[in-house]
C-alpha cells in the first residue's frame, strides 16, 4: 500500500498563478485533511473533509478551495497564488477522528 | 474552538537524558491526544496517543500522562538516543468536533 501520496512535491509559482496539490489515499479512510506547516507555527489545518462529497474550512482558509470528488482523493486549489502562501502543504487521511492520522510526504510550495 | 499550547519550544538534552514537553488545552470536552513525531524533512508519525479515560500510557521508552483536571498532558521519553532528535507536536481533539488541533511543536535535539 502507498498510503498518501501528494503530487506534486515541489513547485514554484508566480504570484497571481493557479494550481491544484492533488492527494490520494488507499487506505479507505473516510477523513481527510490539508494543512500548512510554516516554522515556529506548527501544523495549521486549512479544509477538511469527513466524507466523499463533503468538504469544511479549517482554521486558516482563506485563499484556498477544496473538493473531494472521490473517496481516495481531496484536492486542494490555489486560484491566485500570494507570496503569503509560501509554505509546506501536508495532505492527511484517518479511519476515525480518534485514530492516528496518516500525512502524505509534503509538498513545498514556493510563491515568487 | 479548541486551543493547544505546548512547552518548551526547544530542548536540548544529554544522550542518556529524560526529555518533558507539556501542553494545555481549553476544551474541557477534548477525549483525544495524540503525538506526533517529525524528523527533518520528513513527514510527521504518530508515536503515541492517549484517550480521557486513561491517566497514562507507555510505550518502551515513550510514555504520556494527561490530568484532565488541570488539562494538562506531557509527552516523557527515558534514555534519550541521537534518533529521538526530531521535532515533537502534540494534538487535542474535542468530542464535539472532527478535527485536530496541534501545539506549535517542541524541537528536540540530543547530544551525544
Amino acid at each position: 500500500n502507498a498510503g498518501v501520496t501528494q503530487t506534486p512535491k515541489f513547485r514554484v509559482l508566480k504570484t497571481g498563478q493557479s494550481m491544484t496539490l492533488l492527494c490520494a489515499q488507499d487506505m479507505n479512510h473516510e477523513y481527510m485533511y490539508w494543512y500548512r506547516q510554516d516554522p515556529g507555527m506548527g501544523l495549521r489545518l486549512i479544509h477538511y473533509s469527513v466524507g466523499e462529497g463533503t468538504t469544511a474550512k479549517g482554521e486558516v482558509p482563506d485563499g484556498y478551495n477544496v473538493s473531494r470528488l472521490k473517496k481516495q482523493n481531496f484536492l486542494l486549489g490555489l486560484e491566485s497564488a500570494a507570496p503569503s502562501q509560501t509554505s509546506v502543504y501536508f495532505c492527511a487521511s484517518s479511519w476515525d477522528t480518534a485514530k492516528a492520522q496518516h500525512f502524505g510526504d509534503g509538498t513545498r510550495l514556493s510563491i515568487l | 474552538g479548541e486551543n493547544v499550547e505546548q512547552h518548551p519550544s526547544t530542548l536540548s538534552v544529554q544522550e542518556g537524558d529524560s526529555a518533558v514537553i507539556k501542553c494545555t488545552y481549553s476544551d474541557s470536552a477534548s477525549n483525544y491526544f495524540p503525538w506526533y513525531k517529525q524528523e527533518l524533512g520528513k513527514r510527521p508519525q504518530l508515536i503515541i496517543d492517549i484517550r480521557s479515560n486513561v491517566g497514562e500510557k507507555k510505550d518502551q521508552r515513550i510514555a504520556v500522562t494527561l490530568n484532565k483536571t488541570a488539562k494538562h498532558f506531557s509527552l516523557h521519553i527515558t534514555e534519550t538516543q541521537p534518533e529521538d532528535s526530531a521535532v515533537y507536536f502534540c494534538a487535542a481533539r474535542s468530542s464535539n468536533d472532527y478535527k485536530l488541533s496541534f501545539g506549535a511543536g517542541t524541537t528536540v535535539t540530543v547530544r551525544a
